[in-house]
């Protein structure tokens, strides 16, 4: 069964730094692409990241770039997500999905959550 | 960047009416759209990818229609448990972008 977990989120003062993890189970990691989306409270969804399955190749959605770094450790099947500089807006649910785009993202963690306040 | 307008917003509808939801794009996708439907305080569930391919699992009720820069999602006959949001997922080579969101609620 695939499962991911996320982890790492909390709360944190604006203009620091947190990097959250994502375990994954049930299926050949290696061989997905990832990503990370998140949701702020009442919200919609907005895509922030994706790695390919070997992790040379990465985007990112413009309101991250070079604040955020993903990456991924194919030998501990979890994928990561580096987040510096922190700003109020970007609290939220923070989510890791599967897939790319010939299959959508098919699967999806639990969330978790990170709040950025002073 | 490509922009996603879905609509409406919110839709109020009774227990086994059709139900559409539309996703328009500024910019041709191909079929590169998917369909997501989220209840409160979950994780989104994938029900349409490559716009019109109905994942595993879903309910035949749920059907996806469109390329290039208009899609659909329709609800062949509401049931209480299509209470949710849903949303559409674009992806056009570089960057993914999710459309607003549509609330179904149940009149």
């Amino acid at each position: 069964e695939v499962e991911l977990v996320e982890s790492g989120g909390g709360l944190v003062r604006p203009g620091r730094s947190l990097r959250l993890s994502c375990a994954a189970s049930g299926f050949a990691f290696s061989t997905f692409e990832m990503n990370w989306v998140r949701q702020v409270p009442g919200k919609g969804l907005e895509w922030l990241s994706h790695s390919s399955g070997s992790g040379r190749t990465m985007y990112y959605a413009d309101s991250v770039k070079g604040r955020f770094t993903i990456s991924r450790d194919n030998a501990k099947n979890s994928l990561y997500l580096q987040m510096n500089t922190l700003r109020v807006e970007d609290t939220g649910v923070y989510f890791c999905a599967r897939g790319g785009p010939v299959r959508g993202f098919d699967y999806w963690g639990q969330g978790t959550v990170v709040t950025v306040s002073s | 960047d490509i922009q996603m307008t879905q609509s409406p917003s919110t839709l109020s509808a009774s227990l086994g009416d059709r139900v559409t939801i539309t996703c328009r794009a500024s910019q041709n996708l191909s079929h590169w759209l998917a369909w997501y439907q989220q209840k409160p305080g979950k994780a989104p569930k994938l029900l349409i990818f490559r716009a019109s391919s109905l994942e595993s699992g879903v309910p035949s009720r749920f059907s996806g229609n469109g390329s290039g820069t208009e899609f659909t999602l329709t609800v062949s006959s509401l049931q209480p448990d299509d209470l949710a949001t849903y949303y559409c997922l674009q992806y056009n080579g570089f960057s993914w972008t999710f459309g607003q969101g549509t609330k179904v609620e149940i009149k």
